[in-house]
């Protein structure tokens, strides 16, 4: 069965450090990758999505970034994080391509920025 | 575009009784529709999805929802609410292949 592992859990980090968040799949080959943001009180935010190694798409203009290095694996970025980047990040993936296909999450990791 | 539209932020009932949350969608085609359940400070896991196939989903826990394209709406109901329903559920239509539009969210409370 297909097990989607990020870490950390959770971090508290300050203003203008470095992040990486990592998402790992397994269970399954050639995933699609998301990255979503919950911030309080405005829903889920799709961030990134990747249809295979190397691929990436971004959905909003930030100061965030993604890659994805290996087929399962994909990491979410920033060079100096903000007071707004706070929120719950979660990592999703999907098989094929369509509207018919759902996304499983990943349990999410806790970021807040001091 | 997609949109998702749920009704109630906040639903209280008691234990044993039935549970409806409500979601209604616009689309300009034939959507797919979803139910995501989210527990606090955890991910979400998906609860059920329609696909054009029957209207009438069954998914897990003793949830189901009927897709009424008549009326555009998606509601979730469950006939017993049991303490462990207590969360987050989110109505979500797929607008392309991987972009999924959530609504803003029902937070279900379950009391004893």
């Amino acid at each position: 069965s297909q097990t989607i592992h990020q870490w950390p859990a959770t971090l508290v980090q300050p203003v203008g450090s470095p992040l990486s968040l990592e998402c790992t799949v397994e269970g399954t080959s050639n995933p699609n990758l998301y990255w979503y943001r919950q911030a309080a009180g405005r829903g889920l935010q799709l961030l990134f999505y990747s249809v295979g190694i190397g691929q990436i798409s971004s959905e909003v203009p930030q100061n965030l970034s993604a890659s994805r290095p290996q087929d399962r694996q994909f990491i979410l970025s920033s060079k100096k994080l903000l007071l707004s980047d706070s929120g719950f990040y979660l990592c999703a993936w999907s098989v094929g391509s369509g509207i018919r296909y759902e996304q499983y999450f990943g349990p999410g990791t806790r970021l807040t920025v001091t | 575009a997609q949109s998702v539209t749920q009704l109630d932020s906040h639903v209280s009932v008691s234990e044993g009784t039935p549970v409806l949350l409500r979601c209604n969608y616009s689309s300009s085609y034939s959507p797919s529709l979803f139910w995501y359940v989210q527990h606090p400070n955890k991910g979400l896991q998906l609860l059920l999805k329609y696909t054009s196939a029957a209207t009438l989903v069954k998914g897990i826990n003793g949830f189901e929802a009927e897709f009424k394209k008549s009326e555009t709406s998606f509601h979730l109901t469950k006939p017993s609410a049991h303490m462990s329903d207590a969360a987050e559920y989110f109505c979500v239509v797929s607008e392309s292949g991987h972009k999924l539009v959530f609504g803003a969210g029902t937070i279900l409370r379950v009391k004893s």
